[in-house]
Protein backbone atom coordinates (compact mmCIF):
# COMPACT_ATOMS: atom_id res chain seq x y z
CA UNK A 1 0.00 0.00 0.00
CA UNK A 2 1.30 3.32 -1.24
CA UNK A 3 1.98 5.77 1.62
CA UNK A 4 2.77 9.48 1.02
CA UNK A 5 4.27 11.85 3.87
CA UNK A 6 5.44 15.14 3.88
CA UNK A 7 8.14 16.73 5.70
CA UNK A 8 7.78 19.64 7.37
CA UNK A 9 3.61 19.78 8.65
CA UNK A 10 4.04 23.34 8.68
CA UNK A 11 6.82 26.06 7.68
CA UNK A 12 6.85 29.92 8.73
CA UNK A 13 9.40 31.81 6.63
CA UNK A 14 9.92 35.31 6.45
CA UNK A 15 8.88 36.73 2.75
CA UNK A 16 11.99 36.73 0.36
CA UNK A 17 13.51 33.27 1.44
CA UNK A 18 13.89 30.63 -0.74
CA UNK A 19 12.10 26.91 0.57
CA UNK A 20 12.07 23.48 0.04
CA UNK A 21 9.15 21.22 0.71
CA UNK A 22 9.26 17.48 0.52
CA UNK A 23 7.52 14.65 -0.03
CA UNK A 24 8.29 11.05 0.36
CA UNK A 25 6.64 7.44 -1.00
CA UNK A 26 7.14 4.01 0.12
CA UNK A 27 6.37 2.37 -3.03
CA UNK A 28 8.65 3.45 -6.01
CA UNK A 29 6.27 2.20 -8.82
CA UNK A 30 4.79 5.21 -9.76
CA UNK A 31 3.05 7.02 -12.80
CA UNK A 32 3.83 10.24 -11.80
CA UNK A 33 3.81 12.36 -9.07
CA UNK A 34 1.83 15.85 -8.77
CA UNK A 35 2.10 18.94 -6.72
CA UNK A 36 -1.16 20.90 -5.24
CA UNK A 37 -1.60 24.30 -3.64
CA UNK A 38 -4.83 24.52 -0.99
CA UNK A 39 -5.87 27.73 0.27
CA UNK A 40 -7.98 27.26 3.22
CA UNK A 41 -11.62 25.52 2.62
CA UNK A 42 -10.47 25.76 -1.41
CA UNK A 43 -10.62 23.18 -3.89
CA UNK A 44 -7.05 22.07 -4.70
CA UNK A 45 -5.02 23.90 -7.76
CA UNK A 46 -2.87 21.80 -9.77
CA UNK A 47 1.06 23.32 -9.79
CA UNK A 48 3.32 21.14 -11.03
CA UNK A 49 3.19 16.98 -12.93
CA UNK A 50 6.03 14.69 -13.25
CA UNK A 51 5.80 11.96 -15.13
CA UNK A 52 8.02 9.07 -13.83
CA UNK A 53 10.21 9.52 -16.57
CA UNK A 54 11.04 12.82 -15.98
CA UNK A 55 13.55 14.19 -12.87
CA UNK A 56 12.28 18.14 -12.97
CA UNK A 57 9.79 20.13 -14.20
CA UNK A 58 9.24 24.02 -13.37
CA UNK A 59 7.01 27.02 -13.49
CA UNK A 60 7.96 30.15 -12.29
CA UNK A 61 8.79 30.57 -9.05
CA UNK A 62 8.66 26.86 -8.62
CA UNK A 63 10.71 23.84 -9.41
CA UNK A 64 9.61 20.10 -8.35
CA UNK A 65 12.26 17.16 -8.43
CA UNK A 66 11.70 13.66 -8.39
CA UNK A 67 13.65 10.89 -7.32
CA UNK A 68 11.58 7.59 -8.45
CA UNK A 69 14.53 5.54 -7.25
CA UNK A 70 14.52 7.13 -3.73
CA UNK A 71 11.51 7.44 -3.13
CA UNK A 72 11.27 11.35 -2.44
CA UNK A 73 10.62 14.97 -4.34
CA UNK A 74 11.04 18.30 -3.66
CA UNK A 75 9.07 21.50 -4.50
CA UNK A 76 11.50 24.50 -4.37
CA UNK A 77 9.49 27.78 -4.22
CA UNK A 78 12.13 30.72 -4.76
CA UNK A 79 11.98 34.32 -3.51
CA UNK A 80 8.70 33.75 -1.32
CA UNK A 81 5.80 36.22 -0.77
CA UNK A 82 2.99 36.44 1.44
CA UNK A 83 0.78 35.18 -1.77
CA UNK A 84 1.96 31.88 -1.21
CA UNK A 85 0.82 31.04 2.30
CA UNK A 86 -1.04 27.84 2.05
CA UNK A 87 -0.73 24.18 2.18
CA UNK A 88 0.89 22.26 -0.53
CA UNK A 89 -0.09 18.60 -0.86
CA UNK A 90 2.40 16.28 -2.94
CA UNK A 91 -0.12 13.37 -4.44
CA UNK A 92 1.34 9.87 -6.27
CA UNK A 93 -0.60 8.14 -9.23
CA UNK A 94 0.94 4.35 -9.34
CA UNK A 95 -2.57 2.20 -9.56
CA UNK A 96 -3.62 4.65 -12.26
CA UNK A 97 -7.16 5.29 -10.79
CA UNK A 98 -6.15 7.33 -8.16
CA UNK A 99 -3.79 9.43 -5.95
CA UNK A 100 -2.69 9.10 -3.14
CA UNK A 101 -1.59 11.83 -0.86
CA UNK A 102 0.56 13.45 1.47
CA UNK A 103 -0.72 15.18 5.21
CA UNK A 104 0.79 18.51 3.61
CA UNK A 105 2.84 21.30 4.29
CA UNK A 106 0.84 24.33 5.91
CA UNK A 107 3.41 27.76 4.55
CA UNK A 108 2.95 31.01 6.11
CA UNK A 109 5.26 33.59 4.61
CA UNK A 110 5.30 36.56 7.07
CA UNK A 111 5.61 40.07 4.99
CA UNK B 1 -14.24 27.38 -20.47
CA UNK B 2 -15.21 26.19 -17.30
CA UNK B 3 -13.66 23.90 -15.12
CA UNK B 4 -14.67 21.48 -12.53
CA UNK B 5 -17.80 22.17 -11.30
CA UNK B 6 -19.42 20.98 -7.84
CA UNK B 7 -22.92 21.73 -6.07
CA UNK B 8 -23.99 22.76 -3.52
CA UNK B 9 -21.00 24.65 -1.96
CA UNK B 10 -21.99 23.83 1.90
CA UNK B 11 -24.58 21.78 3.25
CA UNK B 12 -25.53 20.78 6.52
CA UNK B 13 -27.31 17.62 7.58
CA UNK B 14 -28.96 15.62 10.58
CA UNK B 15 -27.35 12.05 11.52
CA UNK B 16 -29.24 9.80 9.12
CA UNK B 17 -29.98 11.79 6.79
CA UNK B 18 -29.07 10.79 3.04
CA UNK B 19 -27.03 13.21 0.57
CA UNK B 20 -26.17 13.88 -3.10
CA UNK B 21 -23.00 15.68 -4.07
CA UNK B 22 -23.03 16.56 -7.78
CA UNK B 23 -20.12 17.09 -9.96
CA UNK B 24 -19.56 18.54 -13.56
CA UNK B 25 -16.47 17.62 -15.23
CA UNK B 26 -14.48 19.63 -17.95
CA UNK B 27 -15.62 19.67 -21.07
CA UNK B 28 -13.89 16.56 -22.46
CA UNK B 29 -12.93 15.26 -19.92
CA UNK B 30 -14.24 11.42 -19.16
CA UNK B 31 -12.82 10.52 -16.09
CA UNK B 32 -14.05 11.62 -12.80
CA UNK B 33 -13.00 11.23 -9.30
CA UNK B 34 -14.30 11.74 -5.58
CA UNK B 35 -12.07 12.47 -2.80
CA UNK B 36 -12.81 12.96 0.64
CA UNK B 37 -10.46 15.84 3.14
CA UNK B 38 -10.99 15.76 6.87
CA UNK B 39 -10.23 18.95 8.31
CA UNK B 40 -5.79 19.05 8.44
CA UNK B 41 -5.69 15.93 6.66
CA UNK B 42 -4.49 15.36 2.94
CA UNK B 43 -7.82 13.65 0.52
CA UNK B 44 -8.30 10.11 0.64
CA UNK B 45 -9.95 8.08 -2.72
CA UNK B 46 -13.63 7.20 -2.47
CA UNK B 47 -14.22 6.49 -6.44
CA UNK B 48 -13.35 7.11 -9.78
CA UNK B 49 -15.69 6.45 -12.72
CA UNK B 50 -15.11 6.23 -16.24
CA UNK B 51 -17.07 6.30 -19.05
CA UNK B 52 -20.34 5.71 -16.81
CA UNK B 53 -18.42 2.65 -15.07
CA UNK B 54 -16.32 2.27 -11.39
CA UNK B 55 -12.91 1.99 -12.46
CA UNK B 56 -11.71 2.48 -8.62
CA UNK B 57 -12.86 2.13 -5.09
CA UNK B 58 -11.00 3.28 -1.97
CA UNK B 59 -11.70 1.92 1.67
CA UNK B 60 -15.03 3.30 2.47
CA UNK B 61 -18.20 1.53 3.42
CA UNK B 62 -21.02 0.73 0.81
CA UNK B 63 -22.99 3.79 2.48
CA UNK B 64 -21.32 5.77 -0.48
CA UNK B 65 -21.97 4.82 -3.15
CA UNK B 66 -21.76 7.11 -7.26
CA UNK B 67 -22.34 6.98 -10.45
CA UNK B 68 -21.51 8.77 -13.92
CA UNK B 69 -24.08 9.83 -16.44
CA UNK B 70 -23.88 9.96 -20.48
CA UNK B 71 -22.68 13.62 -20.03
CA UNK B 72 -19.93 12.47 -17.72
CA UNK B 73 -21.23 14.14 -14.57
CA UNK B 74 -21.08 12.59 -11.55
CA UNK B 75 -23.46 12.65 -8.03
CA UNK B 76 -21.86 11.00 -5.21
CA UNK B 77 -24.34 9.64 -2.30
CA UNK B 78 -23.82 9.13 1.15
CA UNK B 79 -27.09 7.35 3.30
CA UNK B 80 -27.21 7.01 6.97
CA UNK B 81 -25.09 9.61 7.25
CA UNK B 82 -22.29 10.09 10.75
CA UNK B 83 -20.62 12.81 11.90
CA UNK B 84 -17.82 11.29 11.25
CA UNK B 85 -18.95 12.03 7.39
CA UNK B 86 -18.26 15.23 7.74
CA UNK B 87 -15.81 16.93 5.26
CA UNK B 88 -14.61 18.68 2.80
CA UNK B 89 -15.50 16.67 -0.69
CA UNK B 90 -13.82 16.90 -3.70
CA UNK B 91 -14.12 15.96 -7.53
CA UNK B 92 -11.54 15.65 -9.55
CA UNK B 93 -11.77 15.43 -13.71
CA UNK B 94 -9.30 14.29 -16.19
CA UNK B 95 -9.17 13.65 -19.67
CA UNK B 96 -9.18 9.52 -19.01
CA UNK B 97 -8.55 6.84 -17.16
CA UNK B 98 -4.75 6.16 -16.09
CA UNK B 99 -2.41 8.27 -17.15
CA UNK B 100 -1.88 11.69 -19.79
CA UNK B 101 0.27 14.32 -19.60
CA UNK B 102 -2.22 16.68 -18.22
CA UNK B 103 -2.88 14.54 -14.69
CA UNK B 104 -6.04 15.73 -12.65
CA UNK B 105 -7.93 18.79 -12.42
CA UNK B 106 -10.20 19.44 -8.85
CA UNK B 107 -12.98 21.67 -8.24
CA UNK B 108 -13.93 23.56 -5.24
CA UNK B 109 -15.52 21.32 -3.48
CA UNK B 110 -18.23 20.61 -1.07
CA UNK B 111 -18.65 21.65 2.56
CA UNK B 112 -20.61 18.59 4.60
CA UNK B 113 -21.41 19.32 7.69
CA UNK B 114 -23.40 16.36 10.09
CA UNK B 115 -24.98 17.52 12.71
Amino acid sequence: KQEVTQIPAALSVPEGENLVLNCSFTDSAIYNLQWFRQDPGKGLTSLLLIQSSQREQTSGRLNASLDKSSGRSTLYIAASQPGDSATYLCAVNNAGNMLTFGGGTRLMVKP
Amino acid sequence: DAGVTQSPTHLIKTRGQHVTLRCSPISGHKSVSWYQQVLGQGPQFIFQYYEKEERGRGNFPDRFSARQFPNYSSELNVNALLLGDSALYLCASSFRQGVDNYGYTFGSGTRLTVV
